[in-house]
């Protein structure tokens, strides 16, 4: 079946380093992503919708220039955490909507990546 | 805004045992409910959905049933097994999905032999 692959699965950087993490769609292509953070003991929150060959839409409160997101493709998405610190740390989870289901966002199937866990020390 | 409250764990049953995972939501307007599962190791599944009042969604032996008048979507299962345990995420999405999804914290469930 579809599958999302998510790289790396763990990451561990300084403090003012940068990270990329990606998403894949492996044999379905994706015009939309949307990327997650996990807080320990929290629920997934939604940081951005990401559309291939257009801009991010990003939620309320989450700074689009620090967490750069590019979907060059419609297999592809990329979420780059820039200058990350320690408060950086969490779990990160992209989606993507596979749409040779159906056409309708409505009816499609939402995949997920098994997430990257960030380590900012 | 959208937010969705379900129960918090870690939940530990016997095998064989009933499960209720309770779920309530608040939404603006009219939303799609979802249950994913998180097994160890792996990413979030969908497992079940409903997407309009007094739906049922089932999958597995899961089911759960939309209900507007309480703004609920409680997962039930008859009678759990092992390979059950995992992390439960109800959640809600409006527009179809065709937006994010909003989550609730996510239940731990944990059966024992």
């Amino acid at each position: 079946g579809a599958v999302v692959s998510q790289h790396p699965s763990w990451v561990i950087c300084k403090s003012g380093t940068s990270v990329k993490i990606e998403c894949r769609s492996l044999d379905f292509q994706a015009t939309t992503m949307f990327w997650y953070r996990q807080f320990p003991k929290q629920s997934l929150m939604l940081m951005a919708t990401s559309n291939e060959g257009s801009k991010a839409t990003y939620e309320q409160g989450v700074e689009k220039d620090k967490f750069l997101i590019n979907h060059a493709s419609l297999t592809l998405s990329t979420l780059t955490v820039t200058s990350a610190h320690p408060e950086d740390s969490s779990f990160y989870i992209c989606s993507a909507r596979d749409l040779t289901v159906s056409l309708s966002s409505y009816n499609s199937p939402l995949h997920f990546g098994n997430g990257t866990r960030l380590t900012v020390t | 805004g959208n937010s969705v409250t379900q129960m918090e764990g870690p939940v530990t049953l016997s095998e064989e045992a009933f499960l209720t995972i309770n779920c309530t939501y608040t939404a603006t307007g009219y939303p799609s409910l979802f249950w994913y599962v998180q097994y160890p190791g792996e990413g979030l599944q969908l497992l079940l959905k409903a997407t309009k009042a007094d739906d049922k969604g089932s999958n597995k032996g899961f089911e759960a049933t939309y209900r507007k008048e309480t703004t609920s979507f409680h997962l039930e299962k008859g009678s759990v097994q092992v390979s059950d345990s995992a992390v439960y995420f109800c959640a809600l999405s409006e527009g179809g999905g065709a937006d994010g999804l909003t989550f609730g914290k996510g239940t731990h469930l944990i059966i024992q032999p």
